[in-house]
């Protein structure tokens, strides 16, 4: 059972402009949400966080949204750049560290 | 700190040959996963450990697949006999924040491919 949808599953955007990431879920247990980056070659990486209290948390260019209510949250990434072209998992977390991964999805900004 | 070092990053192999993928944790974390990833399956969760215990292991996929925390410092993932279908990119984790957090330190992962 996939607890936690991720799409769209690739996107590309030109230089500039704003990809959003989609992400639902369905276990109301989950009480923390990370957002991961992966690099080709190398080990997904924590991007941004939020827990289901707070309904926007921004970090530089990145901002994460959440809706309790949907059990929905999304990334956006502002003034994108093609040093942000990578894959990014959204993840929902309970009972300590146990992550459960969405399937990812293939960012590629154009020049 | 070196962060999360996997053994080997690449490894090819025949079916049938005994796989054996190494990690050293972040120092100071008695915690560790490990993860595997496929273009199929995406990140699954193979095998949590706490204080060198293994809490859930329930993400192994079947008896070929073994995991040990002998200590603080090391953990093996070992997979005996392997098959093509376990080819993917392992991964082990440590975490970086409080326990409950979800944030975790991977490692650049192994590579493996069963032939």
């Amino acid at each position: 059972q996939q607890q936690v949808k991720q799409s769209p599953q690739s996107l590309i955007v030109q230089k500039g402009g704003i990809p959003i990431i989609n992400c639902a879920y369905e276990n109301t247990a989950f009480d923390y949400f990370p957002w991961y980056q992966q690099f080709p070659g190398k080990g997904p990486a924590l991007l941004i966080a939020i827990r289901p209290d707070v309904s926007e948390k921004k970090e530089g260019r990145f901002t994460i949204s959440f809706n309790k209510s949907a059990k929905q949250f999304s990334l956006h990434i502002m003034d994108s750049q093609p040093g942000d072209s990578a894959t990014y998992f959204c993840a929902a977390t309970y009972a300590g560290n146990m992550l459960t991964f969405g399937g990812g999805t293939r960012l590629m900004v154009k020049p | 700190d070196a962060g999360v070092i996997q053994s080997p990053r690449h490894e090819v192999t025949e079916m049938g040959q005994e796989v054996t993928l190494r990690c050293k944790p972040i120092s100071g974390h008695n915690s560790l996963f490990w993860y595997r990833q496929t273009m199929m399956r995406g990140l699954e969760l193979l095998i949590y450990f706490n204080n060198n215990v293994p809490i859930d292991d329930s993400g192994m996929p079947e008896d070929r697949f073994s995991a040990k925390m002998p200590n603080a410092s090391f953990s093996t993932l070992k997979i005996q006999p392997s098959e093509p279908r376990d080819s993917a990119v392992y991964f082990c984790a440590s975490p970086s924040g409080g326990l409950n957090t979800g944030e975790l330190f991977f490692g650049e992962g192994s590579r493996l491919t069963v032939l």
